[in-house]
């Protein structure tokens, strides 16, 4: 089945700064990877994917980039607010299929 | 999206025992699903809710431990039998958008936090 990781696990940044997360996936048929984000004791919420035929999607201050042939894909956070600190999941899910697979998470902190 | 709510919201349950949870949606889905997340931990597929047929499980996971039920297109509902604090976990629905590409986005219930002393 597809394995995701995840990297890093913690993120800490100044408020105002970039953040980078990366994930690689393992089933080069994958063709679904969604973002999600899960703020303390809250659910897991959706705030981005991408498809596999565009390799990049932007929505206000964050952007998703997929690379298919080094199987991975990244979010982009700029100018990081407080309110973006959470545990952030990677997922991928391959073709004709419904399944996610989901990363490890990472936790970011946003210094103020 | 749709609004999905679980009931419920949490519960301290002792070993041996079961718990039902239910996931509602206000509108049809074709898609719901059942997750696990341990304490600090990512989230793990733990079955498929069909509609109209048997759950699909995971690797890991057995209908005897984990029964589902999915009478329609906006209700299921998650058992967890024979509780052991190993259980202890938050567990969570989800809902496939009634689209027709494959695969489906995901949208997330609220989650049953389930302490099992």
């Amino acid at each position: 089945g597809e394995n995701v990781e995840q990297h890093p696990s913690t993120l800490s940044v100044q408020e105002g700064d970039s953040a980078v997360i990366k994930c690689t996936y393992s089933d080069s048929a994958s063709n679904y990877f969604p973002w999600y984000k899960q703020e303390l004791g809250k659910r897991p919420q959706l705030i981005i994917d991408i498809r596999s035929n565009v390799g990049e999607k932007k929505d206000q201050r964050i952007a998703v980039t997929l690379n298919k042939t080094a199987k991975h894909f990244s979010l982009h956070i700029t100018e990081t607010q407080p309110e973006d600190s959470a545990v952030y999941f990677c997922a991928a899910s391959p073709p004709n299929d419904y399944k996610l697979s989901f990363g490890a998470g990472t936790t970011v902190t946003v210094r103020a | 999206s749709a609004v999905i709510s679980q009931k419920p919201s949490r519960d301290i349950c002792q070993r041996g025992t079961s718990l039902t949870i239910q996931c509602q949606v206000d509108s049809q889905v074709t898609m719901m699903f059942w997750y696990r997340q341990q304490p600090g931990q990512s989230l793990t597929l733990i079955a498929t809710a069909n509609q109209g047929s048997e759950a699909t499980y995971e690797s890991g996971f057995v209908i005897d431990k984990f029964p589902i039920s999915r009478p329609n297109l906006t209700f299921s509902t998650l058992t967890v039998s024979n509780m052991s604090p190993e259980d202890s976990s938050i567990y969570l629905c989800s809902v496939g958008t009634p689209r027709d590409r494959v695969p489906y986005e995901q949208y997330f219930g609220p989650g049953t936090r389930l302490t099992v002393t």
